[in-house]
């Protein structure tokens, strides 16, 4: 049974800190990695996608994958009020498995 | 700009009656689509997976016979849930895998739709 393990949160922050999302995969053999932000009453929007070990960054959103240790993270510098969401981490090719996601808060 | 397009956006429907929900994707082709459930303060179930001119791929535990799947084209799958009961109210989601241009294809996901059964 291949997993997906996220801690649900929530994850409350203050504007203008880091935001720490982690995600923990069991299938040693994923390729494929994504973050997918979820808004209360919406479908989810895909924000990163990594393939290699290491950091990949797009304006705020860095994301880190290790396959040693079978982790993924997303980091959100500059956290906002708009990114109060929940945050689903996904591994897989075309068919995901999705974590429960991370419930975001980030206060003013 | 939006990349798969989901309709309709919500539906009520009384209980025995049908509902079909149509699942496009945007100037691409998507011979695969994925539909999901997702119930209040769940995350997403994978339903079943939609295969252009083939069976849909059903999950373990959903009635394959209630919930009708549809591929009959390279841009349009459709998902029919039939005799609808009160239970089956919840938000359905398509999704597509859309081939960037370093050979990878992450999936976008259409805007949803909201089913409610009186």
């Amino acid at each position: 049974q291949k997993e997906v393990e996220q801690n649900s949160g929530p994850l409350s922050v203050p504007e203008g800190a880091i935001a720490s999302l982690n995600c923990t995969y069991s299938d040693r053999v994923s390729q494929s990695f994504f973050w997918y932000r979820q808004y209360s009453g919406k479908s989810p929007e895909l924000i990163m996608s990594i393939y290699s070990n290491g950091d990949k960054e797009d304006g705020r959103f860095t994301a880190q994958l290790n396959k040693a240790s079978q982790y993924v993270s997303l980091l959100i510098r500059d956290s906002q009020p708009s990114d109060s969401a929940t945050y689903l981490c996904a591994v897989g090719f075309q068919k995901l498995v999705f974590g429960t996601g991370t419930r975001l808060l980030v206060s003013p | 700009g939006a990349v798969v397009s989901q309709h309709p956006s919500w539906v009520i429907c009384k209980s025995g009656t049908s509902v079909k929900i149509e699942c496009r994707s945007l100037d691409f082709q998507a011979t695969t689509m994925f539909w999901y459930r997702q119930f209040p303060k769940q995350s997403l179930m994978l339903m079943a997976t939609s295969n252009e001119g083939s069976k849909a791929t059903y999950e373990q535990g959903v009635e394959k016979d209630k919930f009708l799947i549809n591929h009959a084209s390279l841009t349009l799958s459709t998902l029919t849930v039939t005799s609808a009961h009160p239970e089956d109210s919840s938000f359905y989601i398509c999704s597509a895998p859309k081939t960037t241009g370093q050979g990878v294809a992450p999936l976008h996901f259409g805007n949803g739709t909201r089913l409610t059964v009186t």
